[in-house]
């Protein structure tokens, strides 16, 4: 079956650190692949998406491509700041579009 | 702007007493899901529905019913609560992308 690995956590960074956050996937087919923040006490919100192979998604600051040759959709941020600090989650939509296989989250605590 | 409403956001409660966390969204969506948060181990998905009347199992929905009567709700029941499914639970707009409720807290003592 589907499923998403991130890499482990939490990661402590101080303010304007460069952040990557390591996702890769297993999945048949042609999934849609996501990255969810959970600020603390709040449900989740999309933070980006991608659809197919070599696109990028990409909002307030953070990237990630779609890289189907290495199943991978890692989270980058040139410099981060202290309001990033959340829980984020990797997660794939398979072509039924039923259900979002969910990454383990990490948790990222930035420092001033 | 769509809506996912889920209540209550925070309930103790004993184990085997009957619980209900209801979900209602605003926008007339078919798709509508259940899932559960634990730490280190994302969130997984118990139950999902893809119409009125119609739902399926995700993957851990032991311990577990949801009801479809119609479109607009779409509540979790735990018939016989146990400690176990203390969690942090959150309904789902499935269609993509899938909008979250602000979630419910549930601890079972």
């Amino acid at each position: 079956g589907d499923s998403v690995t991130q890499m482990e956590g939490p990661v402590t960074l101080s303010e304007e650190a460069f952040l990557t956050i390591n996702c890769t996937y297993t999945a048949t087919g042609y999934p849609s692949l996501f990255w969810y923040v959970q600020y603390p006490g709040e449900g989740l919100q999309l933070l980006l998406k991608a659809t197919k192979a070599d696109d990028k998604g990409s909002n307030k600051g953070f990237e990630a491509t779609y890289r189907k040759e290495t199943t991978s959709f890692h989270l980058e941020k040139g410099s981060v700041q202290v309001s990033d600090s959340a829980v984020y989650f990797c997660a794939l939509s398979g072509t039924s579009g039923s259900r979002l296989t969910f990454g383990e989250g990490t948790q990222l605590t930035v420092n001033p | 702007e769509a809506q996912v409403t889920q209540n209550p956001r925070y309930l103790i409660t004993v184990t085997g007493k009957k619980l209900t966390v209801t979900c209602s969204q605003n926008m007339n969506h078919e798709y509508m899901s259940w899932y559960r948060q634990d730490p280190g181990l994302g969130l997984r998905q118990i139950y999902y529905s893809m119409n009125v009347e119609v739902t399926d199992k995700g993957d851990v929905p032991e311990g577990y019913k949801v009801s479809r009567k119609e479109k607009r709700n779409f509540p979790l029941i735990l018939e016989s609560p146990s400690p176990n499914q203390t969690s942090l639970y959150f309904c789902a707009r499935i269609t993509r992308p899938q909008h979250f409720g602000d979630g419910t807290r549930l601890s079972i003592l």
